[in-house]
């Protein structure tokens, strides 16, 4: 079955330090991959998408990813942790066009001063 | 509108009551998606449409739950005799077909509150 995991429901860094959300994805075919960030009572807010395209993907807030088909992995990181980056982050996999979203079950990323 | 609008943003009703969550997607976008978060969880998918048709509807717990789309604008998704296992967050996105990620567009979110 077409499954995301997330590794980590909680990740804990120090402001500055380099931030690493784990995502690897189940399926026979590279799929859409997407990180969504939520901040406490707001929507779901799109950090960056791999589409096939270059499988390093540059996001918005200084976030980038890469997908690695050998280990059907798409991990997010930062170089350097601000406070404002504590929030919720999802990993989500698309595997048919314009169809649903698969999430995993997030993890929330806490930084410290 | 700018973005995807949801209403009510938070509903709070008694167990066997009906409720009508609605969903008003960007202008022009073709698809529209329903999601259930519940909390501490990521979102899951319950339907979608493209245009006013209802392509897939998988995610759909039990037939307690249906969602229209009759002009392909907005949606409601409705959920009849409500039980207290359907407290969580709704989400509506919608997407374009013009740009081939199909990238979705989410809503704030309806939090619904059975007691």
């Amino acid at each position: 079955a077409q499954s995301v995991t997330q590794l980590g429901s909680h990740v804990s860094v120090s402001e500055g330090a380099l931030v690493l959300l784990r995502c690897n994805y189940s399926s026979s075919v590279p799929p859409y991959l997407f990180w969504y960030v939520q901040y406490p009572n707001q929507g779901l807010q799109l950090l960056l998408k791999y589409t096939s395209a270059a499988t390093l993907v540059k996001g918005i807030n200084g976030f980038e990813a890469e997908f690695k088909k050998s280990e059907t992995s798409f991990h997010l990181t930062k170089p350097s942790a601000h406070m404002s980056d504590a929030a919720e982050y999802f990993c989500a996999v698309r595997f048919a066009l314009g169809g649903k979203l698969i999430f995993g079950q997030g993890t929330e990323l806490s930084v410290k001063p | 509108g700018a973005g995807v609008s949801q209403s009510p943003r938070y509903k709070v009703t008694k167990r066997g009551q009906d409720v009508a969550l609605r969903c008003d997607p960007i202008s022009g976008h073709v698809s529209l998606y329903w999601y259930r978060q519940a909390l501490g969880q990521g979102p899951e998918f319950l339907t979608y449409f493209n245009y006013e048709a209802q392509q897939d509807k998988s995610g759909l717990p039990n037939d307690r739950f249906s969602a229209e789309r009759p002009e392909g604008s907005i949606s409601t998704l409705t959920i009849q005799r409500t039980e207290q296992r359907d407290s969580a967050m709704y989400r509506c996105a919608s997407s374009t077909n013009r740009d081939r990620s199909y990238e979705q567009y989410f809503g704030p979110g309806t939090r619904l509150t059975v007691t």
